[in-house]
C-alpha cells in the first residue's frame, strides 16, 4: 500500500487569495487525484493529475480556478485561486498505481475555511 | 453511466448488535467494488474490495460484503458491532475501463451504548 500525506492539514484563508496543498506519495505511483469533500457531503473528483501533462479536469472544474501540478510519479500540488466561502471544503488526494484495480489510497485531507 | 447509491443517510446500531449498510449500484459490467470508512477528521480507509471470484469478501476490522450481481449489491455487514465503529461509510465502484471510481453519498453510522 502506498502512505501518502498532505500539506497543510487544515488553513483559514480570506476571501481572494489562494491556498496551495501539497500531496506526497511515499512510492511511484500512476495516477493522482484531487477531491473536493464539502461538509457532510461524499467525494466528488475534481481533477486527475497527471505527471508531466495538464491534469484532467471534470465537468464543473476549471484550471483558472484549481490549478494542478504534478511534476513526478510522487508530488502533486492543488491549487483553490480566487477563494470564495463556498470553497470551504475538505480536499483529499489519492493514488492508486496500475494492477491495483482502481483501490485508491487517501491522503488525510485538508480542511479549508475561508472567512 | 455508472452511479453509486447508499438508500441510508444514517443508521444507529446498539453496540453488539448485528450492522448491514446497503450498497446498489449502476454500472454496464462487472465493477470493481469497494467500501471505505472515513472516521471524523480522517481521510478515507479501504475496508474491503471486490474484483472477481468468491462473491463474499471478507475485510479488515471485522467486516465482509458479499457481491449480488443479480441485485446489483455490494452490502456492507459486521456480525458485532463496537463503539470504534462509528464513523461514515462509502461505497464505490471503480471504472474497470479506467482509473476512475465514483463514491456513493455515505452512510453515517451511530453506535449507541
Amino acid at each position: 500500500s502506498a502512505v501518502i500525506s498532505q500539506k497543510p492539514s487544515r488553513d483559514i484563508c480570506q476571501r481572494g487569495t489562494s491556498l496551495t496543498i501539497q500531496c506526497q506519495v511515499d512510492s511511484q505511483v500512476t495516477m493522482m487525484f484531487w477531491y473536493r469533500q464539502q461538509p457532510g457531503q461524499s467525494l466528488t473528483l475534481i481533477a486527475t493529475a497527471n505527471q508531466g501533462s495538464e491534469a484532467t479536469y471534470e465537468s464543473g472544474f476549471v484550471i483558472d480556478k484549481f490549478p494542478i501540478s504534478r511534476p513526478n510519479l510522487t508530488f502533486s500540488t492543488l491549487t483553490v485561486s480566487n477563494l470564495s466561502p463556498e470553497d470551504s471544503s475538505i480536499y483529499l488526494c489519492s493514488a492508486t498505481d496500475r494492477g491495483r484495480f482502481n483501490e485508491q489510497f487517501f491522503g488525510p485531507g485538508t480542511r479549508l475555511t475561508v472567512l | 453511466a455508472q452511479s453509486v447509491t447508499q438508500p441510508d443517510i444514517h443508521i444507529t446500531v446498539s453496540e453488539g448488535a448485528s450492522l448491514e449498510l446497503r450498497c446498489n449500484y449502476s454500472y454496464g459490467a462487472t465493477p470493481y467494488l469497494f467500501w471505505y470508512v472515513q472516521s471524523p477528521g480522517q481521510g478515507l480507509q479501504l475496508l474491503l474490495k471486490y474484483f472477481s471470484g468468491d462473491t463474499l469478501v471478507q475485510g479488515i476490522k471485522g467486516f465482509e460484503a458479499e457481491f449480488k450481481r443479480s441485485q446489483s449489491s455490494f452490502n456492507l455487514r459486521k456480525p458485532s458491532v463496537h463503539w470504534s465503529d462509528a464513523a461514515e461509510y462509502f461505497c464505490a465502484v471503480g471504472d474497470t475501463g479506467g482509473f476512475k471510481t465514483i463514491f456513493g453519498a455515505g452512510t453515517r453510522l451511530f453506535v449507541k451504548a
